[in-house]
């Protein structure tokens, strides 16, 4: 079973628009993982938020987490074509309580030059 | 740095033949995972490994073998291949112990089974 669930599926802007992809979870958790994926290759790290940060930044990009929603956001700004990829959250709890990241399944973001 | 190195690529199987997937990291990670990827169901866990000579099953296990009998290489096997296990498989590797840091991804290796 997924711990995260992003949403929406997928998303179409103009280059220069920002993008907001939202990650929902189940139970408590320790950090949450962003990752890229371009087509056809692995997935690639973007940031971690830990359970006592609420915002986090690096670069373009801009993390919140809600635990007291449980969920997460990314917000991308001024996109780029180059930002066109499928984007996961993953969270540091399995099924059963584990610590294996759990990785849901995804948003595909799509940006128009 | 190469970082995490799947072998092979690419690879079709008839059903009932077997094959082994090669994950080499060159980053000396202590833990490594073994994912597949399928449509709409994101990344399951398939194995992972918290140490040489140490390997636990993931959400899907059934079906596949591991074994990780040095640090630098974890081995995904499926001994009798069946078309439910035709995906993209993604080996991933960490310094950090389970869920809490970045893992590294390999490119992935995309598998057919007939």
């Amino acid at each position: 079973s997924q711990q995260g669930e992003e949403d929406p599926q997928a998303l179409s802007i103009q280059e220069g628009e920002n993008a907001t992809m939202n990650c929902s979870y189940k139970t408590s958790i320790n950090n949450l993982q962003w990752y890229r994926q371009n087509s056809g290759r692995g997935l690639v790290h973007l940031i971690l938020i830990r359970s006592n940060e609420r915002e986090k930044h690096s670069g373009r990009l801009r993390v919140t987490l809600d635990t007291s929603k449980k969920s997460s956001s990314l917000l991308i700004t001024a996109s780029r074509a180059a930002d066109t990829a499928s984007y996961f959250c993953a969270t540091d709890r399995g099924r059963g309580g584990s610590y294996i990241p759990t990785f849901g399944r995804g948003t595909s973001l799509i940006v128009h030059p | 740095n190469a970082g995490v190195t799947q072998t092979p690529k690419f690879r079709v199987l008839k059903t009932g033949q077997s094959m082994t997937l090669l994950c080499a990291q060159d980053m000396n990670h202590e833990y490594m995972y073994w994912y597949r990827q399928d449509p709409g169901m994101g990344l399951r866990l398939i194995h992972y490994s918290v140490g040489e000579g140490t390997t636990a099953k993931g959400e899907v296990p059934d079906g596949y073998n591991v074994s990780r009998l040095k640090k630098q290489n974890f081995l995904l096997g499926l001994e009798s291949a069946a078309p439910s296990q035709t995906s993209v498989y993604f080996c991933a590797s960490s310094p950090h112990r389970p869920g809490t840091g970045e893992l590294f991804f390999g490119e992935g290796s995309r598998l057919t089974v007939l």
